[in-house]
C-alpha cells in the first residue's frame, strides 16, 4: 500500500537558518506529490506540489524536488521566519487512487528570533 | 482554488451524543473527502462522498457511526454518532482541485466530555 514519512519533530530553528524536512513515499504507479502546512488552529493549505518525477514546487521560499530515484519530496527553505512556524505535512495522491490523500505523521516546525 | 466552509468550527459535546458538520464548497465538486485528525498525529480519511451514492469508508470507519449525507454537488454533512472521549479529534472536509490537489476547510475541533 502506499506510505509517507517524515521526519519527526519537533524542529527548532533559529530565524535565517536553513530549513530541510525529508520525506520519503511508498506508492503504487505514478503519485503527484504535496506538502501542506497547518498553522496553529487553522486547517490545511496545500504548500506546493509536484506531479511528475524531477518537477520542482516552490512556494513563499519553500521548495520540493521529486526525485523517484530515491522516493523522496524533501523540504526546503533557505532562511525561514518565525511566521514559519505551523506543522507540515508531506502527502501523496495519485489518480488510480480515487485521488485520496495519504499523510505523514506531519513535522511540527518552531523558528525562534 | 476552492473555497470551503466548515460549520461548527468547534463543538464540546456530551459523550453518547451525535453532531453533525456541514461542508459548503463554492463550486460544484464531484468529490468531497472527510477526514480526522487526532490530537497530535495525521490526518486519516474516513470517507469519500460523491453525489448521487453512497459514502465509500476507509478500513476502520462505518456508516453507523459516521453516516454522510451528499445532497448536492456543493454541500455534504458528516454526523459523529454516539460520541465517546475517543472521538475527541478535528474533523476536515477536503475537496479536489481542478488538478491534483485536495482544498480543506478550516476544520471542526471536537471535543467529547
Amino acid at each position: 500500500g502506499n506510505s509517507v514519512t517524515q521526519m519527526e519533530g519537533p524542529v527548532t530553528l533559529s530565524e535565517e537558518a536553513f530549513l530541510t524536512i525529508n520525506c520519503t513515499y511508498t506508492a503504487t504507479g505514478y503519485p503527484s506529490l504535496f506538502w501542506y502546512v497547518q498553522y496553529p488552529g487553522e486547517g490545511l493549505q496545500l504548500l506546493l506540489k509536484a506531479t511528475k518525477a524531477d518537477d520542482k514546487g516552490s512556494n513563499k521560499g519553500f521548495e520540493a524536488t521529486y526525485r523517484k530515484e530515491t522516493t523522496s519530496f524533501h523540504l526546503e527553505k533557505g532562511s525561514v521566519q518565525v511566521s514559519d512556524s505551523a506543522v507540515y505535512f508531506c502527502a501523496l495522491s495519485y489518480t488510480g487512487g480515487g485521488n485520496k490523500l495519504t499523510f505523514g505523521t506531519g513535522t511540527q516546525l518552531k523558528v525562534e528570533l | 482554488s476552492a473555497v470551503i466552509s466548515q460549520k461548527p468550527s468547534r463543538d464540546i459535546c456530551q459523550r453518547g451524543t451525535s453532531l453533525t458538520i456541514q461542508c459548503q464548497v463554492d463550486s460544484q465538486v464531484t468529490m468531497m473527502f472527510w477526514y480526522r485528525q487526532q490530537p497530535g498525529q495525521s490526518l486519516t480519511l474516513i470517507a469519500t462522498a460523491n453525489q448521487g451514492s453512497e459514502a465509500t469508508y476507509e478500513s476502520g470507519f462505518v456508516i453507523d457511526k459516521f453516516p454522510i449525507s451528499r445532497p448536492n454537488l456543493t454541500f455534504s454533512t458528516l454526523t459523529v454518532s454516539n460520541m465517546s472521549p475517543e472521538d475527541s479529534s478535528i474533523y476536515l472536509c477536503s475537496v479536489k482541485g481542478a488538478s491534483t490537489e485536495a482544498f480543506f476547510g478550516q476544520g471542526t475541533r471536537l471535543t467529547v466530555v
